[in-house]
């Protein structure tokens, strides 16, 4: 049930565009984004629910694909900050129970 | 506001030994978890909490035990610590189901 997020690390220039993607085997209620820098706590993106609009916060926006069971993060413009690892929880409407990827470790290089 | 605040956030234990990692947050949610990282793992969930008095089991709730008998607080037991229990552990809340999780800062853990 644990989602599967591609790729697993991503090396970038600044200002270069980067999409991490998620995908589960379940249908899904609501996909969550964060973002983990090294030695610290997950820190909240955004989420997308099953039927909402496509979510923005500056240059770093998601989508949610509900028949396909996917999402993905797209970062556009890449600052040095963007750097640390992406996790995509997903969950499926029953408790709340969010169950998170992998992760993806984006580097942006200067 | 502090948030969700977790205690110790370092801990070395020998195999067998017993402790508490303890858990409170001061944004009146109902929703409370506990995750384990692993290196490369991500996050796994072991606990969550839908209200005080109501717990349930994550993906791995094997060797942990967790009570609710406050809004405020959420500790995790472990009991016969093993060395498949060194990991960070983080512990979140959320005011709504499926809602924003806040994370304290975490606690390190080695079992030794």
């Amino acid at each position: 049930q644990q989602p599967v997020q591609s790729p697993q690390a991503v090396i970038l220039r600044e200002g270069e565009d980067a999409v991490i993607n998620c995908s589960s085997s379940k249908a899904l209620y609501s996909v969550h984004w964060y973002r983990q820098k090294h030695g610290e706590a997950p820190v909240f993106l955004m989420i997308l629910l099953k039927g909402g609009e496509q979510k923005g916060h500056e240059k770093i926006s998601a989508s949610f694909n509900e028949k396909k069971q996917q999402s993905s993060l797209y970062l556009t413009a890449s600052q040095l900050s963007y750097s640390g690892t992406y996790f995509c929880g997903t969950d499926g409407g029953s408790q709340g129970n969010l169950i998170f990827g992998k992760g993806t470790k984006l580097s942006v290089k200067p | 506001n502090a948030g969700v605040t977790q205690t110790p956030k370092f801990r070395i234990l020998k195999i067998g030994q017993s402790m508490t990692l303890q858990c409170t947050q001061d944004m009146n949610h109902n929703y409370m978890y506990w995750y384990r990282q692993d290196p490369g793992m991500g996050l796994k969930l072991i606990y969550y909490s839908v209200g005080a008095g109501i717990t349930d089991k994550g993906e791995v709730p094997n060797g942990y035990n967790v009570s609710r008998s406050t809004t405020e607080d959420f500790p995790l037991r472990l009991e016969l610590a093993a060395p498949s229990q060194t990991s960070v552990y983080f512990c979140a809340s959320s005011r709504l189901l499926t809602g924003e999780l806040f994370f304290g800062e975490g606690s390190r853990l080695t079992v030794l």
